[in-house]
């Protein structure tokens, strides 16, 4: 299957910084990834959508400004968490579907997830 | 509003057999999931029903009855390992992904 790789997987930082989560399709073309959020014992969190070349679609309550979007190019998308505080301690996860090769099953694909904590 | 039911919480004992259930109320469907998700690491697809029935894959097996909004997941000759949550989802008419809250399977030796 399509292989979906995320970085870094862990990371911890002070109150206030930037923080930035790469999510890489690394053996197909990603024109849309997805980014989720999971609290512990919780279900993901849609986040946004992202679309390669355009602007991120945001899921309502989603601060644009806090998680900014990037999807510059068809296998890497970013998520930065602006000025990080310790409520955005978080499990963020991307995903994408191969949509391009033509065998879409409409199975997402996964990365390994970013745990991110804010001192 | 859209929804998807499953249980919290289901303890087997290792070797058995057990179904973890799950119920949907979406804005059209498209298709449901089953994904394992172990503690601490991302979700790894398990299944993917469309059509009215079963589908078996080794030891895991989904079903699926559109008309009655209903799905379940049937795991056989259960494993430690097997100990994970299980989420169920389903896509809406325009393909978003509804998800349940998952179900958290214990096994016991």
């Amino acid at each position: 299957g399509a292989v979906v790789s995320q970085h870094p997987s862990r990371v911890i930082c002070k109150s206030g910084t930037s923080v930035k989560i790469e999510c890489r399709s690394l053996d197909f073309q990603a024109t849309t990834m997805f980014w989720y959020r999971q609290f512990p014992k919780k279900s993901l969190m849609l986040m946004a959508t992202s679309n390669e070349g355009s602007k991120a679609t945001y899921e309502q309550g989603v601060e644009k400004d806090k998680f900014l979007i990037n999807h510059a190019s068809l296998t890497l998308s970013t998520l930065t968490v602006t000025s990080a505080h310790p409520e955005d301690s978080s499990f963020y996860i991307c995903s994408a579907r191969d949509l391009a090769s033509g065998a879409d099953t409409g199975e997402l694909f996964f990365g390994e997830g970013s745990r991110l904590t804010v001192l | 509003g859209q929804n998807i039911d499953q249980p919290t919480e289901m303890t087997a004992t290792e070797g058995a057999i057990v179904q973890i259930n799950c119920t949907y109320q979406t804005s059209g469907f498209n298709g449901l999931f089953w994904y394992q998700q172990h503690a601490g690491e991302a979700p790894t697809f398990l299944s993917y029903n469309v059509l009215d029935g079963l589908e078996e894959k080794g030891r895991f097996s989904s079903f699926l009855s559109r008309s009655k909004g209903y799905s379940y997941l049937l795991l056989k000759e259960l494993q430690m390992k097997d100990s994970a949550s299980y989420l169920c989802a389903a896509f809406d008419s325009n393909y978003q992904l509804i998800w349940g809250a998952g179900t958290k399977l214990i096994i016991k030796p």
